[in-house]
């Protein structure tokens, strides 16, 4: 089945590493963003790729980066300059001209 | 810049009762989607409804339909017949119809809870 995979579900990282955060497509889709999500905050975006090897900064990139080396692949680091990484993060991707985005199940990320 | 708010936290409904959300955006843009997006316990993000801003008629996906006022900038979600099923975060958002990236803009956020 075609679909996008988060990985971990769940990550724990201590004050001051850096963790990556995997997704994967096998959709075929151009475009991959990444969002985060906290309470009473909604979604908001912080990098999105709409080709391989470019990507632009979203609403809250500080202290994150990403890659776009493969179509199928767009993975999260976030480094220890992100003040506060403890959130959920669901990343989700869309064919160009299509309006329709299809969501990974997420990865909740606590710092400990 | 686009904005997206959802004033009602939480709401709660009877079971087979119905219940509106209210969703407003700020935009200066003619031609952009609206959703309503729902994401159960589970945190799968599941598209419910769409509505493409030239379409006056209002989008209806079975029990669930829109109320879509687009000078009062105004998308409000009607679930009629609640159903336990339906207790879910329940996101409004807004995406520019053009090439500059498909960004999908949330609101806040309304937590609902179908009560038996």
């Amino acid at each position: 089945d075609g679909g996008i995979t988060q990985s971990p579900k769940y990550l724990f990282r201590k004050e001051g590493q850096n963790v990556t955060l995997s997704c994967e497509q096998n959709l075929n889709h151009d475009a991959m963003y990444w969002y985060r999500q906290d309470p009473g905050q909604g979604l908001r975006l912080i990098y999105y790729s709409q080709i391989v090897n470019d990507f632009q900064k979203g609403d809250i990139a500080e202290g994150y980066s990403v890659s776009r080396e493969k179509k199928e692949s767009f993975p999260l680091t976030v480094t220890s300059a992100q003040k506060n990484p403890t959130a959920f993060y669901l990343c989700a991707s869309r064919n160009r001209g299509n309006y329709g985005y299809t969501f990974g199940s997420g990865t909740r990320l606590t710092v400990v | 810049a686009q904005t997206v708010t959802q004033s009602q936290p939480e709401m709660s409904v009877q079971e087979a009762e119905t219940v509106t959300l209210s969703c407003t955006y700020d935009t200066s843009e003619n031609n952009y989607y609206l959703f309503w997006y729902k994401q159960p316990p589970s945190r799968q993000m599941i598209l419910v409804i769409r509505q493409e801003a030239y379409k006056q008629q209002n989008a209806t996906e079975n029990r669930f339909s829109v109320n879509f006022q687009k000078a009062a900038k105004s998308f409000s979600l009607k679930i009629s017949d609640s159903q336990l099923g339906d207790t879910a975060m329940y996101f409004c958002a807004f995406m520019k119809r053009d090439n500059q990236g498909g960004k999908l803009i949330f609101g806040q956020g309304t937590e609902l809870s179908v009560k038996p």
